[in-house]
């Protein structure tokens, strides 16, 4: 079946840099995204990977190994509106249809002042 | 550009009763939009995936018969809760795919829907 982990709650101090990791095991991949949402609010995309490596930008930097089936969301520079739910999402080839976003559960991060 | 939106963004209604959500990419074509419901601090759960003059795909343990989806042309998508009752008081968000995108999908504002 398919699983994606991420850790539900973190919190961390403005200024500072906080990394959300992500885990997964799925039955196919093509690609893997972070999303921000904050209560009440649809996500907004964050960043996308597909090969491994670090995608930057700005103060958002998104890591991947297939491999290793492991991701992590940097964010550096934390800022008091980037608390928020960050959500983990893989594509891949499941049944019914090739672009399916398959979510985790989602990290509540609060940034403290 | 790439704007999806959704209509209503909230709704109250009587348990029993019907309610009909849409779900608009206004300035592109949307071959595929799909349903999601998310309870509260809980993550996005999949309902369906609906392409343009098909029917949709529902996902294992979605009621195809409660929660009815057209996708009537590339621009809308409309999902029907039928006899709604308080257990599907949630917020239900759709998203759509252009096929010209490689891979990202496009998420409307969301729609809060409370069965009293």
């Amino acid at each position: 079946g398919q699983n994606i982990d991420q850790p539900t709650e973190m919190t961390a101090t403005e200024g500072a840099i906080v990394q959300i990791n992500c885990t997964y095991q799925t039955s196919g991949f093509n690609g893997l995204f972070w999303y921000q949402q904050h209560a009440g609010e649809a996500p907004t995309f964050l960043s996308y990977n597909v090969l491994d490596g670090l995608e930057e930008k700005g103060r958002f930097s998104s890591f991947l190994s297939r491999s290793k089936g492991y991701s992590y969301l940097l964010l550096k520079e934390l800022q008091m509106k980037d608390s928020a739910s960050y959500l983990c999402a893989v594509r891949g080839g499941f049944s019914g249809g090739y672009n399916k976003l398959i979510f985790g559960a989602g990290t509540r991060l609060a940034v403290h002042p | 550009g790439a704007v999806v939106s959704q209509h209503p963004s909230w709704v109250i209604c009587k348990s029993g009763t019907s309610v009909k959500i849409e779900c608009r990419s206004l300035d592109f074509q949307a071959t595929t939009m799909f349903w999601y419901r998310q309870f509260p601090k809980q993550s996005l759960m999949l309902m369906a995936t609906s392409n343009e003059g098909s029917k949709a795909t529902y996902e294992q343990g979605v009621e195809k018969d409660k929660f009815l989806i057209n996708h009537a042309s590339l621009t809308l998508s409309t999902l029907t809760v039928t006899s709604a009752h308080p257990e599907d008081s949630s917020f239900y968000i759709c998203s759509a795919n252009w096929a010209g995108e490689t891979y990202e999908q496009y998420f409307g504002p969301g729609t809060r829907l409370t069965v009293t």
